[in-house]
């Protein structure tokens, strides 16, 4: 078994401030993802990465930049926070095997953002 | 981008009857149907997936159908527990991708005592 942390767990902003979000997975996983949670909405791809240093975008990665710094650690960066915005930020990995053979996703217990 | 529909968003049922959800998805190159669900507070978790070389899987109280030809599948909870009452996400491949999900939007099942 392994788990994934996320820091911080809650974190407040300003408008048009840089906010940085980590996450650190134990699993040994190749694969890691972050994801934007919206109320009634379903998960939106930010940004993944299949191994370390490596960086693809998702269908939502405008506004944010992440980094793959090693296997285990991957952080988000929201470059300009918005006014009102409200989200739940989630980490997860994977063993990352892809193609046919997709992997279970193991989420993290997720940063609640809220910009002030 | 690519759409997955989940509906209902809301779904109330009586305890000890069944529960549906359904999906279609738009990619016809998805090939892996995951299901994943998160109560309240905490992080999704994978509960159920089928691959397009099945039609129909079942673990225990969970069966999930998929109809490749309709781009539909479906989440079938037999015989409902207070413990079923969470948030239900299903998810497909995108295509042109070996990593991506496309997530549908969530389905809040409440299990009436």
């Amino acid at each position: 078994g392994g788990i994934i942390t996320q820091t911080p767990k809650f974190l407040i902003g300003q408008e048009g401030q840089k906010l940085t979000l980590k996450c650190q997975q134990n699993f040994n996983h190749d694969t890691m993802y972050w994801y934007r949670q919206d109320s009634g909405k379903g998960l939106r791809l930010i940004y993944y990465s299949i191994t370390e240093n490596d960086l693809q975008k998702g269908d939502l990665s405008e506004g944010y930049d992440a980094s793959r710094e090693k296997k285990s650690s991957f952080s988000l960066t929201v470059t300009s926070a918005q006014k009102n915005e409200m989200a739940v930020f989630l980490c997860a990995s994977s063993i990352g095997t892809g193609g046919y053979n997709y992997a279970e996703q193991f989420f993290g217990p997720g940063t609640r953002l809220t910009v002030l | 981008g690519e759409q997955v529909e989940q509906l209902p968003s809301i779904l109330r049922v009586q305890e000890g009857s069944s529960a549906s959800i359904n999906c279609s998805y738009e990619d016809s190159a998805s090939n892996y149907f995951p299901w994943y669900k998160q109560e309240p507070g905490e992080n999704p978790k994978l509960i159920i997936d089928i691959r397009s070389n099945m039609e129909r899987k079942q673990i225990q109280e969970l069966i999930v159908l998929l109809d490749k030809k309709a781009k539909r599948f479906s989440l079938h909870i037999t015989d409902t527990q207070p413990g079923d009452s969470a948030m239900y996400f299903c998810a497909a491949s995108a295509g042109d991708s070996n990593y991506q999900l496309i997530w549908g939007s969530g389905t809040k099942l409440i299990i009436k005592p």
